[in-house]
């Protein structure tokens, strides 16, 4: 079993809809998670970072964290084209804060 | 602009080529890495510098090596690479203390290789 699982879609979804990302991972000591959004032909640029359970929101972007269920989401609220992008999960233990374990990235398209 | 610049951002070389990608971090980090991304492929983490001491080779064949002069600078030599290096290498720097939003990692636009 991969630590990291994350669906690579692609993920195509009109203007104004709410999309849900979503990675799962299997290793119990990940406290750290992040959301990196990827524009083509960039580099990653961190969008959200959480400890432990719970919500984070921050504008149109929510992050989600369960420990219980090793499950973390991304939601984007009334999403736009310039969301278009590839989101890729990266989480972290404790002590570990430099040793990033990614997802392989979801390639989203927001279509007009 | 993200504080971490690397180049060339393109660079086709050939089997037998010697060459070097640069990054330069503008952020007062103490810490420096290098990523491959791959298609279809997460994130791999290779090289970590701290304060210019390598603290971690995730297995790389010996054709990549690292040279990090100080906390600003990371170079990576190419030398002698296979058709499937061919990837986006990716420098990121980040602080070094207690984990939190502002000590992750911060990543460069990235240099596309193409070996052939």
């Amino acid at each position: 079993q991969k630590e990291v699982e994350q669906d690579p879609g692609p993920l195509s979804v009109p203007e104004g809809a709410i999309v849900s990302l979503n990675c799962t991972y299997s290793n119990s000591a990940f406290q750290y998670f992040m959301w990196y959004r990827q524009y083509s032909r960039k580099g990653p640029e961190l969008l959200m970072y959480t400890y432990s359970s719970g919500n984070k929101e921050d504008g149109r972007f929510t992050a989600q964290v369960d420990k219980s269920s090793k499950y973390i989401s991304l939601f984007i609220r009334d999403s736009q084209p310039s969301d278009s992008a590839t989101y890729l999960c990266a989480m972290s233990a404790v002590g570990s804060n430099y040793k990033l374990t990614f997802g392989k990235g979801t390639l989203l398209t927001v279509n007009p | 602009e993200t504080g971490v610049t690397q180049t060339p951002r393109h660079l086709v070389m050939g089997m037998t080529n010697k060459k070097s990608l640069k990054c330069e971090q503008h952020l007062g980090h103490n810490a420096m890495y290098w990523y491959k991304q791959s298609a279809k492929k997460p994130l791999e983490l290779m090289f970590v510098y701290n304060f210019k001491e390598q603290t971690e080779n995730n297995s790389v064949p010996s054709r990549f090596s690292p040279e990090c002069p100080n906390s600003s600078h990371l170079f990576l030599h190419l030398h002698t690479l296979q058709p499937e290096d061919s990837a986006l290498y990716l420098c990121a720097s980040s602080q070094i203390g207690p984990q939190g939003p502002g000590n992750t990692i911060y990543f460069g636009e990235g240099s596309w290789l193409t070996v052939v």
